[in-house]
């Protein structure tokens, strides 16, 4: 069990650019979330999906958009990307409420 | 407007140095409160999860506690290894999670 994964674990974007991070899970959890890590910040949700088909607005969710069309996939776009997202995104996979989060690896995107 | 604080930000203790970490909070309805390891350049590490105060959990040299307003995480005769910035969060609706800004644990031999 590989558990979460990301893709790709390292980018370099130019101000104007777009990408789509991905995040696989084959634990077969229902909920998965994006998270974003800046220092002295913490880790603030930007979207989650409580089930195949859904999302739905996080802490941070502008400049951001997301589709979860599997169960095991959850994209991460970004349309237009901006310096101010240059972080440290981290995607995460639950199996129920109240249930404990298991993260992936990270993904460093730098965006001059 | 549900808040998190961890305390200190930073700590540094000798092996064998036992110590605590505060996770103090205040949310509407508490449905869990977490506890994560994250080493340098890697993504959160669960390590515990406590739902009701008066609760408590042990792993190897750790132990977290709960009451009505905070958590602590009590580090047992520490090792190097567990050098980590641990992470606090709250789960007020039961899904997605407010995290604090974590402690930065340095364990020196």
């Amino acid at each position: 069990n590989a558990g979460v994964t990301q893709t790709p674990k390292f980018r370099v974007l130019k101000t104007g650019q777009s990408m789509t991070l991905l995040c696989a899970q084959d634990m077969n959890h229902e909920y998965m979330y994006w998270y974003r890590q800046d220092p002295g910040m913490g880790l603030r949700l930007i979207h989650y999906s409580v089930g195949e088909g859904t999302t739905a607005k996080g802490e941070v969710p502008d400049g951001y958009n997301v589709s979860r069309l599997k169960k095991q996939n959850f994209l991460l776009g970004l349309e237009s990307a901006a310096p101010s997202q240059t972080s440290v995104y981290f995607c995460a996979a639950q199996e129920g409420a109240y249930n404990e989060q298991f993260f992936g690896p990270g993904t460093r995107l730098t965006v001059l | 407007e549900d808040q998190v604080t961890q305390s200190p930000e930073a700590l540094r203790l000798q092996e064998g140095e036992s110590s605590s970490l505060n996770c103090s909070y205040t949310v509407s309805g508490l449905r869990g409160l977490f506890w994560y390891r994250q080493d340098p350049g890697k993504g959160p590490e669960f390590l515990f999860t406590l739902y009701s105060a008066g609760e408590e959990k042990e792993k190897e040299r750790l132990k977290a506690t709960l009451t009505k307003k905070e958590s602590f995480l009590h580090i047992t005769a520490p090792k190097p290894e567990d050098s980590a910035t641990y992470l606090c969060a709250v789960a007020p609706s039961g899904y997605a999670l407010n995290f604090g800004k974590g402690t930065s644990l340095l364990v020196t031999p």
